[in-house]
């Protein structure tokens, strides 16, 4: 089926420690997203992808770092720049970069930063 | 930057209920679209408007695009225990092709 995998589902990482989290994306969309949400708050852009070998910064890209070397796959890494990374990250994808498209979501990695 | 206020921000119903919740925007939107979140999980799309004055229905759920195009509203009726979760409004503003999102309505349904 296809579809939106992140990996892993909960994720636990000491204080000053990089961590990537995975995106994977079998839809043959161009474009990729990753969101940030914290309680009570609506998703939150972080960066965005509409090509393969380019990506853009969003609202809160500061202490995150992406890359988009295969069309299926936008890893985010959260540094130990991000100031407060524990929240629930969410990948998204749609179909074609250029101009609006639905996006369609993957099922969340939780990252709690100890 | 563009905001979407969603209300309300939270309701408690009884199983069979209707349910309306609305969202408004500071600035003109093209599209609006209406997402629902189970907990823990990713949202999924519910509906997806279009037009300005368009009324789109997805089984129980009921969604319109206001005629200003600065609000929606999303109608479910006879409500289920399922219904829960949290209930996002998004859309691109004008000129753009990114996502803004509302606060979401968190939907307790009590059996």
């Amino acid at each position: 089926d296809g579809g939106i995998t992140q990996s892993p589902k909960y994720l636990f990482r000491k204080e000053g420690q990089n961590v990537t989290l995975s995106c994977e994306q079998n839809l043959n969309h161009d474009a990729m997203y990753w969101y940030r949400q914290d309680p009570g708050q609506g998703l939150r852009l972080i960066y965005y992808s509409q090509i393969v070998n380019d990506f853009q910064k969003g609202d809160i890209a500061e202490g995150y770092s992406v890359s988009r070397e295969k069309k299926e796959s936008f890893p985010l890494t959260v540094t130990s720049a991000q100031k407060n990374p524990t929240a629930f990250y969410l990948c998204a994808s749609s179909i074609r970069r250029g101009a609006y498209n639905e996006q369609f979501f993957g099922p969340g990695t939780r990252l709690t930063v100890l | 930057g563009q905001q979407l206020n969603q209300s309300p921000q939270s309701m408690f119903i009884q199983e069979g209920e209707d349910v309306s919740m609305n969202c408004t925007s500071s600035s003109i939107f093209n599209t609006w679209l209406w997402y629902k979140q189970d907990p823990g999980e990713g949202p999924v799309l519910l509906i997806a408007l279009y037009k300005a004055g368009e009324l789109t229905s997805n089984g129980r759920l009921t969604a319109q695009f206001g005629i200003t195009r600065k609000d929606s509203f999303l109608n479910i009726s006879a409500s289920i225990p399922s219904d829960v979760g949290i209930y996002f409004c998004a859309g691109p503003g004008a000129g753009s092709y990114q996502l803004t999102f509302g606060k979401g309505t968190k939907l307790s349904v009590i059996p």
